[in-house]
């Protein structure tokens, strides 16, 4: 089975853009989550999507969106660049299993802003 | 709240060197508890899941257990190849949300 893709893989955007980041998950898995990974705080949830639906979502502001579509597959979505959301964002797919929903990482993205 | 503690943040050993890492952690139910293994600019690759205390999981030089307030990951006989950052997360049973520890940053000296 191909794991979870992401695209691109790198970005450099400047301050002010906004920037779409692409996520497909594994095949069968339904559920979709989104992290930002920075040296300084670790793995910070954004939200999760299960069947086009937001179910979960962590403490960022709006300027962070995302959406999942009826194959699956999720965009995150951020307007108004700022520097401090250089980061690695990570997407995770996920199935339900014994009771706990097992999250299968991508390669990420990293965004670099100017 | 939900909490994750991991420590030592960085352990240096020498190949052979056996040791273990720790993930302390709060969360009012327990869904799970997970292990992953971070390579540099990579994303996190899952090794272990663990659903209640006194379980244990093993994969070649790893093994996991969990306790009600900590899971131990122990490297037996290191190699290079193990050097990486390992992630601990826990599930909570009422929001379901994944909570990430920082990290453990290992480096395996041949």
């Amino acid at each position: 089975k191909a794991g979870v893709t992401q695209t691109p893989r790198y970005l450099i955007k400047t301050r002010g853009q906004q920037v779409t980041l692409s996520c497909s998950p594994i095949s069968g898995h339904r559920s979709v989550s989104w992290y930002q990974q920075t040296p300084g705080q670790g793995l910070q949830f954004l939200f999760e999507y299960f069947s086009e639906t937001q179910r979960n979502k962590g403490n960022f502001p709006g300027r962070f969106s995302g959406r999942q579509f009826s194959n699956s597959r999720s965009e995150m979505n951020v307007s108004t660049l700022e520097l401090g959301d250089s980061a690695l964002y990570l997407c995770a797919s996920s199935f339900r299993n014994g009771g706990t929903d097992t999250q299968y990482f991508g390669p990420g993205t990293r965004l670099t802003v100017l | 709240e939900d909490q994750v503690t991991q420590s030592p943040e960085a352990l240096r050993l020498q190949e052979g060197e056996s040791s273990s890492l720790n993930c302390s952690y709060t969360v009012s139910g327990l869904r799970g508890l997970f292990w992953y293994r971070q390579d540099p600019g990579k994303g996190p690759e899952f090794l272990f899941t663990l659903y209640s205390a006194g379980e244990e999981k093993e994969k070649e030089r790893l093994k996991a257990t969990l306790t009600k307030k900590e899971s131990f990951l122990h490297i037996t006989a290191p190699k290079p190849e193990d050097s990486a950052t390992y992630l601990c997360a826990v599930q909570d049973h009422n929001t379901d949300k994944l909570i990430f520890g920082t990290g453990t940053r290992l480096q395996v000296f041949p």
